[in-house]
């Protein structure tokens, strides 16, 4: 258990419709990270969070977004939803914002779009 | 450009080491890690090296860094049916922290 948690761990929705996603970083940790992990892409970095703002962005689309709230707890809004958005997304949370900090993943949600 | 290869598929028996290879093109990076995910769950973190070490171990797990050829492997001996998922190698580091990931490496163990 790598302390990180994530709800709901699976998530069934229509095309069109908005889902959120949460993760709860491990004790201590300050930042918050979201992968997406999908069949044709594989995993990808999406967005970082460092204690509530904004730290870095990766291959988010713009239909997504993302915030960390002052309990660091973090919430990743998918909405306008489409079949290839269908995937597995991963919180992963460290303790710094450093670039040697190391990320523990949480156990994912599985969205399934149809 | 930031891309992280693996073999897609490794195949041992039980008893053998097996070696996961890696290769990264971002030198920047700072640390290298394994993680390891077993169906249908999350990822766990195997180990790592940092950027200036050649070889790290960890009990049953070697990782060797070659920086020149940027090349990462991971030699887990004594392989078991419990070692069997997919393990991804991910650089990090660099002027972020984000991970880029490897496409993953099947790893079975037969009995």
């Amino acid at each position: 258990d790598s302390g990180v948690t994530q709800t709901p761990k699976h998530l069934i929705t229509a095309t069109g419709q908005r889902v959120t996603l949460r993760c709860s970083p491990r004790s201590g940790d300050l930042s918050v990270y979201w992968y997406q992990q999908s069949l044709d892409q594989g995993l990808q970095f999406l967005i970082q969070y460092y204690n509530g703002e904004e730290r870095a962005k990766g291959n988010i689309l713009e239909r997504f977004s993302a915030q960390q709230f002052p309990d660091l707890h973090s919430e990743l809004n998918l909405s306008s939803l489409e079949l290839g958005d269908s995937a597995l997304y991963f919180c992963a949370s460290s303790g710094g914002a450093g670039g040697t900090d190391t990320q523990y993943f949480g156990p994912g949600t599985r969205l399934t779009v149809l | 450009g930031e891309d992280v290869e693996q073999s897609l598929f490794l195949s041992v028996r039980e008893g053998d080491s097996s070696v996961i290879n890696c290769t990264y093109t971002d030198s920047s990076s700072t640390y290298l890690y394994w993680y390891k995910q077993e169906p249908g769950a999350g990822l766990q973190l195997l180990t790592y090296i940092f950027s200036n070490m050649d070889m790290k171990q960890d009990q049953r797990l070697t990782v060797l860094l070659n920086k020149k050829d940027k090349h990462l492997s991971l030699r887990i001996a004594d392989t078991q049916t419990g070692d069997s998922a997919i393990y991804f190698c991910a650089e990090g580091g660099g002027a972020t922290n984000k991970l880029i990931f490897g496409t993953g490496t099947l790893l079975a163990v037969q009995p």
